[in-house]
């Protein structure tokens, strides 16, 4: 099956500082690939939509400047937490959809990042 | 507005039969989801819908009817592993998954 792989699984960072997540489709292509955020015992939230080549589309009330996408190939989508504060401690979580995979849309998860902001 | 709705919990024991059942209300739909989720790591899918009727995949089956927007999944011979969170999601018009909050299921010896 198709695998995406994020890094770093676990991050840790002092209030104010920025952190980048990477989140890769490793054998597939992934034209798109989504961003989403889970706080404990919560559901997905979508935060973005993140489309190779173009600006991500944001979700109401995702504040774009502060959760920086970037998708600039077809197997690399990027999240940054821009001056981050203990409120964006979360599970941030991507996915890819493949394409190609036949008759459905199926998106494949990576792992997920634990962000914990002090 | 877009609603997904599904049991906040459940509770079955080891070697017995659950199913979980998702209702939902969205504006278009391309397909109904299930995923499993084990705390502290990402949802790992499990079966697609899109036609009514029944999906079976080992021990998991899936059911969907379109005119009633209803889906259960049904975990046979259940394991003491399967205790996790189980995600009903949907994609509608615009090929977005609408998530279910979750229901978390657990599993007695």
């Amino acid at each position: 099956g198709a695998v995406v792989s994020q890094h770093p699984s676990r991050v840790i960072c002092k209030s104010g500082t920025s952190v980048k997540i990477e989140c890769r489709s490793l054998d597939f292509q992934a034209t798109t690939m989504f961003w989403y955020r889970q706080f404990p015992k919560q559901s997905l939230m979508l935060m973005a939509t993140s489309n190779e080549g173009s600006k991500a589309t944001y979700e109401q009330g995702v504040e774009k400047d502060k959760f920086l996408i970037n998708h600039a190939s077809l197997t690399l989508s990027t999240l940054t937490v821009t001056s981050a504060h203990p409120e964006d401690s979360s599970f941030y979580i991507c996915s890819a959809r493949a394409e190609t995979s036949g008759d459905y849309n199926e998106q494949f998860f990576g792992p997920g990042t634990r962000l914990t902001v002090l | 507005g877009q609603n997904i709705d599904q049991p906040t919990e459940m509770t079955a024991t080891e070697g017995a039969i659950v199913q979980i059942n998702c209702t939902y209300q969205t504006s278009g739909f391309n397909g109904l989801f299930w995923y499993q989720q084990h705390a502290g790591e990402a949802p790992t899918f499990l079966s697609y819908n899109v036609l009514d009727g029944l999906e079976e995949k080992g021990r998991f089956s899936s059911f969907l009817s379109r005119s009633k927007g209803y889906s259960y999944l049904l975990l046979k011979e259940l394991q003491m592993k399967d205790s996790a969170s189980y995600l009903c999601a949907v994609l509608d018009s615009n090929y977005q998954l609408i998530w279910g909050a979750g229901t978390k299921l657990i599993i007695k010896p």
